[in-house]
């Protein structure tokens, strides 16, 4: 059964910089094809593309957010980290953890999904 | 960057009836990678179709998917109590973002 995660502040500062956790089970970034990303959704919105790190540490950013984005990967704890710096009121959102399906980036499995909250 | 349109915004129809939402990307979508999803209040979305047409794991025949290239269509024959929701479409057959549309609400009339 592959189950995920998210981890992280409920609430962060205008400026501050946000990191989650998305702690999976199930799976493993041993399986090639495997990726595993973020998507958020701002509340009563729509969702929205993130970031990806795939089993081969190629990374994919929104580049509409690259400049504020690190996505890693820590294989050993079965764990994927997201940073988002310069935190804004307008990134409040539900942040979701998502896998992929193999060798496609379509989402087969989400998170139960976090909310974040920006606000000073 | 590919934008996707999803109409109608709100689609009101009864249990027992067919549903049919759009998708109308602004570009084409390569090899067909889209993807819809379902999404009930106050949790994740869940995967309903892929690659336009294939059936995620576990998802009734009722579910269709069809289209290609800009036109994508999901069809839901005979709506259950269950199947009212919003629903994204997602493309991802190109260089990221991999968007999605703004949803269509499935609700009962």
């Amino acid at each position: 059964q592959i189950t995920l995660k998210e981890s992280g502040p409920t609430l962060v500062k205008p400026t501050q910089t946000l990191s989650l956790t998305c702690t999976f089970s199930g799976f493993s970034f041993s399986s090639r094809g495997v990726g595993v990303g973020w998507i958020r959704q701002p509340p009563g919105k729509a969702l929205e593309w993130v970031a990806i790190i795939y089993w081969d540490n190629d990374k994919r950013y929104n580049p509409s957010l690259k400049s504020r984005l690190t996505i890693t990967k820590d294989t050993s704890k079965n764990q994927v980290i997201l940073t988002m710096t310069n935190m804004d009121p307008v990134d409040t959102a539900t942040y979701f953890c998502a896998r992929t399906g193999d060798f496609r980036a379509y989402v087969a499995y989400w998170g139960q999904g976090t909310l974040v909250t920006v606000s000073s | 960057e590919i934008v996707l349109t999803q109409s109608p915004g709100t689609l009101s129809l009864s249990p027992g009836e067919r549903a049919t939402l759009s998708c109308r990307a602004s570009q084409s979508v390569p090899s067909s990678y889209l993807a819809w999803y379902q999404q009930k209040p106050g949790q994740a979305p869940s995967l309903v179709i892929y690659g336009a047409s294939s059936r995620a794991t576990g998802i009734p025949d009722r579910f269709s998917g069809s289209g290609s290239g800009t036109d994508f269509t999901l069809t839901i024959t005979r709506l259950e109590p269950e199947d009212f929701a919003v629903y994204y479409c997602q493309q991802y057959g190109t260089s990221p973002p991999y968007t999605f549309g703004q949803g269509t609400k499935l609700e009962i009339k």
